[in-house]
């Protein structure tokens, strides 16, 4: 079953914080997160997996809260180039099939 | 080091047709995946491959089918093309076929159907 994703847009001046967030209704292995560029591939930012581990880049943050099945990626001091879609891919089991969110559109304004 | 490589880069087929998309992943990656995305949605999990064998399968007809051959380069084949298979296939790999790798996606093929 698909992730649902929130908030669907967001507008941001450049400088400002936000946070998107992913919600599964099944226990998950892992959540990826990737932004994608208008008419470009999917880049990769973090990986979350059970049990706490984390690998992506540095001046990205995210959480995951396996209680909840919930993962919450931190953008701070927003840039022009933050701006894209942001889609979070769940891993239900160990097999690195992915499961996407509809996305979340995010508009970095100067 | 290069990147996923994809081609073609763009295709026009009519309704009925057949299509053979092609990937090539990172040197070292020994798995990959197809995925399809429709304008405006998140990626749709086709296919995975690893050491030449099928791993997994998303809900899609019997008209997808793929393979991976000895260099782990993969295509991905559609029969009978309908007007809703129109979409961006990308193909992503990753080292292992196991939970919790990176997946490192390519540029995407743009598949319209007419």
């Amino acid at each position: 079953q698909q992730p649902v994703q929130s908030p669907q847009a967001v507008i941001l001046r450049e400088g400002e914080d936000a946070v998107i967030n992913c919600s599964s209704s099944k226990a998950l292995y892992s959540v990826h997160w990737y932004r994608q560029k208008h008419g470009e591939a999917p880049v990769f930012l973090m990986i979350l997996l059970k049990g706490g581990e984390q690998k992506g880049h540095e001046k990205i943050s995210a959480s995951f809260n396996e209680k909840k099945q919930q993962s919450s990626l931190y953008l701070t001091a927003s840039q022009l180039s933050y701006s894209g879609t942001y889609f979070c891919g769940t891993e239900e089991g160990s097999g690195s099939r992915l499961t996407f969110g509809e996305g979340t559109q995010l508009t970095v304004n100067p | 080091d290069a990147g996923v490589t994809q081609s073609p880069t763009h295709l026009i087929k009519t309704r009925g047709q057949q299509v053979t998309l092609r990937c090539s992943p990172i040197s070292g990656h020994k798995s990959v995946s197809w995925y399809q995305q429709v304008l405006g949605q998140g990626p749709q999990f086709i296919f995975q491959y690893y050491e030449k064998e099928e791993r997994g399968r998303g809900n899609f007809p019997d008209r997808f089918s793929a393979r991976q051959f000895p260099n782990y380069s993969s295509e991905l084949n559609v029969n009978a093309l309908l007007l809703g298979d129109s979409a961006l296939y990308l193909c992503a790999s990753s080292t292992t076929s196991w939970g919790g790798e990176t997946q490192y996606f390519g540029p995407g093929t743009r598949l319209l159907v007419l």
